[in-house]
């Protein structure tokens, strides 16, 4: 079975640009989740789509936008490109939601990641 | 707002034990995950703990206190392999679900 993709592989803009990336789940996955990764830290979040919903938002500015859609497939867009936007962005699917309270008879869902785009923004 | 607190570096030898501690502060907590990821790599999930206790996974194990907001990944045996940066992650619903990770642990596995 193939893994998450993710396209491109690595993208050069420059300030004040539009950039989309793509995302494939894995087959069967409904969840897709994305991060953005500077180096020598840790993946930061910054959305999940489950069901082609918003489920969660991290803590970045309306520049950021995301879809989903009905094969499960997602898009990431990124308005008006800053130097600070550069970085890896990666994406991961999973089958349902994140994370759930055991107690609460839920669940958690392991997170597949892709490899990721390297976006430079000059 | 949400933090974590981890070694930045962990250096240890083959065949040996390491314990990398994850300190967290965060509201709405459900559950604390750790990941690998080897350079130019994407991360890979290790475990989970959403209650306090040993998880383990054969070399691996992750404990969690959440009474201290305290987790660690253990990793026994250690193979050259093994060398990577490990990230805890804590998944918090505080109006809205995120995921934060911590800044990694880069672990160095010397023969």
């Amino acid at each position: 079975d193939a893994g998450v993709t993710q396209s491109p592989t690595h993208l050069i803009k420059t300030r004040g640009q539009h950039v989309t990336l793509r995302c494939s789940p894995i087959s069967g996955h409904k969840s897709v989740s994305w991060y953005q990764q500077v180096l020598g830290q840790g993946p930061q979040f910054i959305f999940q789509y489950y069901e082609k919903e918003e489920r969660g938002r991290g803590n970045f500015p309306d520049r950021f936008s995301a879809r989903q859609f009905p094969n499960y497939s997602s898009e990431l867009n990124v308005n008006a490109l800053l130097l600070g936007d550069s970085a890896l962005y990666l994406c991961a699917s999973s089958l349902g939601r994140l994370h759930g309270h055991r107690l609460a008879g839920a669940f958690y869902n392991e997170q597949f990641f892709g490899p990721g785009t390297r976006l430079t923004v000059l | 707002g949400q933090s974590l607190e981890q070694p930045s570096e962990v250096t240890a030898v083959e065949g040996a034990i390491v314990q990398i501690n994850c300190t967290y502060q965060t509201s709405g907590f459900y559950g604390l995950s750790w990941y690998q990821q080897h350079d130019g790599g994407a991360p890979t999930f290790l475990s989970y703990n959403a209650l306090d206790g040993l998880e383990e996974t054969g070399r691996f194990s992750s404990f969690l206190s959440r009474s201290d907001s305290y987790g660690y990944l253990l990793l026994q045996e250690l193979q050259m392999k093994d060398s990577a940066s490990y990230f805890c992650a804590v998944f918090a619903v505080t109006g809205r679900r995120a995921l934060t990770f911590g800044s990694g642990t880069r672990l160095q596995v010397q023969p």
